[in-house]
Protein backbone atom coordinates (compact mmCIF):
# COMPACT_ATOMS: atom_id res chain seq x y z
CA UNK A 1 0.00 0.00 0.00
CA UNK A 2 1.28 3.11 -1.02
CA UNK A 3 2.06 5.77 1.79
CA UNK A 4 0.33 8.84 -0.02
CA UNK A 5 -3.06 7.64 -2.14
CA UNK A 6 -4.46 10.58 -4.75
CA UNK A 7 -8.13 10.28 -6.26
CA UNK A 8 -6.95 9.50 -9.84
CA UNK A 9 -9.02 11.28 -11.68
CA UNK A 10 -9.02 12.70 -14.74
CA UNK A 11 -11.57 15.13 -13.56
CA UNK A 12 -13.32 17.54 -16.02
CA UNK A 13 -16.04 20.32 -14.89
CA UNK A 14 -17.52 23.18 -16.36
CA UNK A 15 -15.93 26.62 -15.79
CA UNK A 16 -16.85 28.35 -12.23
CA UNK A 17 -17.56 25.23 -10.73
CA UNK A 18 -15.67 24.23 -7.68
CA UNK A 19 -13.23 21.44 -7.43
CA UNK A 20 -12.29 19.10 -4.59
CA UNK A 21 -9.17 17.31 -4.88
CA UNK A 22 -8.23 14.87 -2.29
CA UNK A 23 -5.89 12.77 -0.56
CA UNK A 24 -4.95 10.08 1.72
CA UNK A 25 -1.91 9.10 3.75
CA UNK A 26 -0.82 6.96 6.26
CA UNK A 27 2.34 7.78 8.00
CA UNK A 28 1.31 9.47 11.11
CA UNK A 29 5.19 11.24 10.58
CA UNK A 30 3.78 13.45 7.91
CA UNK A 31 3.59 16.57 9.54
CA UNK A 32 3.90 19.38 6.60
CA UNK A 33 1.40 19.17 3.20
CA UNK A 34 1.91 20.78 -0.07
CA UNK A 35 -0.26 21.42 -2.92
CA UNK A 36 1.45 21.52 -6.57
CA UNK A 37 0.07 22.33 -9.96
CA UNK A 38 2.05 20.95 -12.77
CA UNK A 39 1.06 21.82 -16.37
CA UNK A 40 2.04 19.29 -19.32
CA UNK A 41 5.10 17.55 -17.71
CA UNK A 42 6.82 21.05 -16.82
CA UNK A 43 8.43 21.35 -13.54
CA UNK A 44 5.65 21.70 -10.62
CA UNK A 45 4.90 24.72 -9.39
CA UNK A 46 4.07 25.13 -5.35
CA UNK A 47 0.82 26.28 -4.84
CA UNK A 48 -0.10 25.86 -0.75
CA UNK A 49 1.84 24.73 2.34
CA UNK A 50 0.58 23.91 4.84
CA UNK A 51 1.31 22.09 8.28
CA UNK A 52 -1.63 22.51 11.06
CA UNK A 53 -5.05 20.66 10.33
CA UNK A 54 -7.56 23.41 9.30
CA UNK A 55 -8.24 25.61 6.45
CA UNK A 56 -5.34 27.55 4.68
CA UNK A 57 -6.78 30.31 1.77
CA UNK A 58 -5.50 31.84 -0.81
CA UNK A 59 -7.19 33.67 -3.23
CA UNK A 60 -9.51 31.12 -5.07
CA UNK A 61 -7.29 28.12 -3.89
CA UNK A 62 -8.01 26.68 -0.12
CA UNK A 63 -5.99 23.49 1.31
CA UNK A 64 -8.04 21.71 3.96
CA UNK A 65 -6.00 19.22 6.70
CA UNK A 66 -7.52 16.79 9.06
CA UNK A 67 -4.67 14.99 10.76
CA UNK A 68 -6.81 12.91 12.33
CA UNK A 69 -8.64 11.37 9.40
CA UNK A 70 -5.01 11.40 7.47
CA UNK A 71 -7.00 13.39 5.35
CA UNK A 72 -5.89 16.80 2.62
CA UNK A 73 -7.99 18.38 0.21
CA UNK A 74 -7.31 21.07 -2.27
CA UNK A 75 -10.91 23.11 -3.17
CA UNK A 76 -10.76 25.79 -6.13
CA UNK A 77 -13.37 27.86 -6.07
CA UNK A 78 -14.54 29.45 -9.66
CA UNK A 79 -12.35 27.50 -11.75
CA UNK A 80 -10.86 28.92 -15.23
CA UNK A 81 -9.71 27.36 -18.22
CA UNK A 82 -6.38 28.33 -16.63
CA UNK A 83 -6.31 26.22 -13.46
CA UNK A 84 -6.17 22.61 -16.27
CA UNK A 85 -3.64 20.99 -15.04
CA UNK A 86 -2.50 17.92 -12.78
CA UNK A 87 -2.37 18.65 -9.26
CA UNK A 88 0.49 17.07 -6.96
CA UNK A 89 -0.21 16.55 -2.95
CA UNK A 90 3.34 15.63 -1.12
CA UNK A 91 3.65 14.98 2.53
CA UNK A 92 6.85 15.72 4.64
CA UNK A 93 8.30 14.55 7.96
CA UNK A 94 10.77 12.97 10.09
CA UNK A 95 13.31 13.94 7.08
CA UNK A 96 10.96 12.34 3.56
CA UNK A 97 8.32 13.97 1.37
CA UNK A 98 6.46 11.96 -0.30
CA UNK A 99 4.37 12.81 -3.42
CA UNK A 100 0.83 11.57 -4.59
CA UNK A 101 0.43 10.21 -8.45
CA UNK A 102 -1.30 13.54 -9.15
CA UNK A 103 -5.09 14.14 -10.71
CA UNK A 104 -5.38 15.56 -14.15
CA UNK A 105 -8.00 18.35 -14.16
CA UNK A 106 -9.71 20.14 -17.33
CA UNK A 107 -11.62 23.11 -16.96
CA UNK A 108 -14.11 23.48 -19.56
CA UNK A 109 -14.96 27.11 -21.43
CA UNK B 1 10.46 31.13 -12.54
CA UNK B 2 11.42 29.21 -9.35
CA UNK B 3 15.18 29.80 -9.74
CA UNK B 4 16.03 26.56 -10.12
CA UNK B 5 17.93 25.89 -12.88
CA UNK B 6 18.48 22.33 -14.67
CA UNK B 7 20.77 21.53 -18.05
CA UNK B 8 20.17 20.57 -20.52
CA UNK B 9 16.32 20.58 -21.56
CA UNK B 10 16.64 17.53 -23.20
CA UNK B 11 19.13 15.03 -24.07
CA UNK B 12 18.64 12.26 -26.74
CA UNK B 13 21.05 8.89 -26.11
CA UNK B 14 21.81 5.49 -27.24
CA UNK B 15 20.86 2.39 -24.74
CA UNK B 16 24.34 1.50 -22.75
CA UNK B 17 25.42 5.21 -22.87
CA UNK B 18 26.11 7.69 -19.32
CA UNK B 19 24.86 11.02 -19.03
CA UNK B 20 25.14 13.88 -16.77
CA UNK B 21 22.22 16.23 -15.56
CA UNK B 22 23.49 19.28 -14.30
CA UNK B 23 20.97 21.55 -11.37
CA UNK B 24 21.57 24.83 -9.73
CA UNK B 25 19.40 25.01 -6.49
CA UNK B 26 17.76 28.63 -5.49
CA UNK B 27 19.90 31.20 -4.29
CA UNK B 28 20.53 30.00 -0.72
CA UNK B 29 18.87 27.08 -0.56
CA UNK B 30 21.08 24.22 0.59
CA UNK B 31 19.07 21.18 -0.13
CA UNK B 32 18.47 19.75 -3.51
CA UNK B 33 16.34 16.70 -4.49
CA UNK B 34 16.03 14.51 -7.84
CA UNK B 35 13.35 13.28 -9.26
CA UNK B 36 12.13 10.83 -12.39
CA UNK B 37 8.74 11.27 -13.33
CA UNK B 38 7.87 8.14 -16.52
CA UNK B 39 5.49 8.51 -18.70
CA UNK B 40 1.63 8.87 -17.02
CA UNK B 41 3.64 8.03 -13.75
CA UNK B 42 3.68 10.17 -10.49
CA UNK B 43 7.47 11.95 -9.28
CA UNK B 44 9.57 9.22 -7.78
CA UNK B 45 11.79 10.46 -5.36
CA UNK B 46 15.66 9.76 -6.25
CA UNK B 47 17.84 11.23 -3.72
CA UNK B 48 18.26 14.66 -1.41
CA UNK B 49 21.37 16.03 -0.61
CA UNK B 50 22.05 18.85 1.58
CA UNK B 51 25.14 21.17 2.04
CA UNK B 52 27.05 18.89 -0.22
CA UNK B 53 26.11 15.19 1.95
CA UNK B 54 23.90 12.93 1.33
CA UNK B 55 20.69 13.24 3.31
CA UNK B 56 17.99 10.79 2.01
CA UNK B 57 17.58 7.93 -0.74
CA UNK B 58 14.73 6.39 -2.63
CA UNK B 59 14.15 4.28 -5.20
CA UNK B 60 17.73 5.16 -6.84
CA UNK B 61 18.93 2.39 -9.16
CA UNK B 62 22.74 1.76 -8.69
CA UNK B 63 23.29 2.76 -12.30
CA UNK B 64 22.58 5.85 -10.77
CA UNK B 65 24.61 8.22 -8.57
CA UNK B 66 24.62 11.59 -7.77
CA UNK B 67 26.66 14.43 -6.16
CA UNK B 68 26.55 18.31 -4.24
CA UNK B 69 29.34 20.13 -4.84
CA UNK B 70 30.87 22.88 -2.29
CA UNK B 71 29.21 25.66 -4.65
CA UNK B 72 25.91 23.85 -3.85
CA UNK B 73 24.90 23.02 -7.34
CA UNK B 74 24.23 18.91 -8.22
CA UNK B 75 24.87 16.64 -10.48
CA UNK B 76 22.97 13.71 -11.54
CA UNK B 77 25.23 10.49 -13.61
CA UNK B 78 22.51 8.31 -15.38
CA UNK B 79 25.18 4.66 -16.35
CA UNK B 80 24.64 2.22 -18.83
CA UNK B 81 20.99 3.42 -20.09
CA UNK B 82 18.37 1.33 -20.91
CA UNK B 83 15.14 2.23 -22.73
CA UNK B 84 13.46 2.24 -19.29
CA UNK B 85 15.01 5.23 -18.05
CA UNK B 86 13.96 7.72 -20.88
CA UNK B 87 11.86 10.25 -18.54
CA UNK B 88 11.69 13.82 -17.18
CA UNK B 89 14.43 14.11 -14.33
CA UNK B 90 13.51 16.91 -12.22
CA UNK B 91 15.28 18.51 -9.59
CA UNK B 92 14.09 20.72 -6.35
CA UNK B 93 15.51 22.59 -3.99
CA UNK B 94 14.75 23.70 -0.10
CA UNK B 95 16.26 25.96 2.08
CA UNK B 96 17.46 24.02 5.55
CA UNK B 97 19.73 25.04 8.18
CA UNK B 98 20.48 24.00 11.59
CA UNK B 99 17.40 25.01 13.35
CA UNK B 100 14.95 25.61 10.33
CA UNK B 101 13.94 22.68 8.00
CA UNK B 102 11.74 24.02 5.24
CA UNK B 103 9.38 21.58 3.28
CA UNK B 104 8.49 23.50 0.50
CA UNK B 105 10.62 22.49 -2.10
CA UNK B 106 11.17 24.60 -5.65
CA UNK B 107 11.30 22.41 -9.10
CA UNK B 108 13.72 23.21 -11.80
CA UNK B 109 11.91 22.97 -15.75
CA UNK B 110 13.09 19.10 -15.17
CA UNK B 111 15.89 17.36 -18.21
CA UNK B 112 13.85 15.33 -20.94
CA UNK B 113 16.01 11.97 -21.35
CA UNK B 114 15.22 9.85 -24.15
CA UNK B 115 17.13 6.97 -24.37
CA UNK B 116 17.11 4.52 -27.94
Amino acid sequence: QKEVEQDPGPLSVPEGAIVSLNCTYSNSAFQYFMWYRQYSRKGPELLMYTYSSGNKEDGRFTAQVDKSSKYISLFIRDSQPSDSATYLCAMSGAGKSTFGDGTTLTVKP
Amino acid sequence: DSGVTQTPKHLITATGQRVTLRCSPRSGDLSVYWYQQSLDQGLQFLIQYYNGEERAKGNILERFSAQQFPDLHSELNLSSLELGDSALYFCASSYNSGTVNSYEQYFGPGTRLTVT
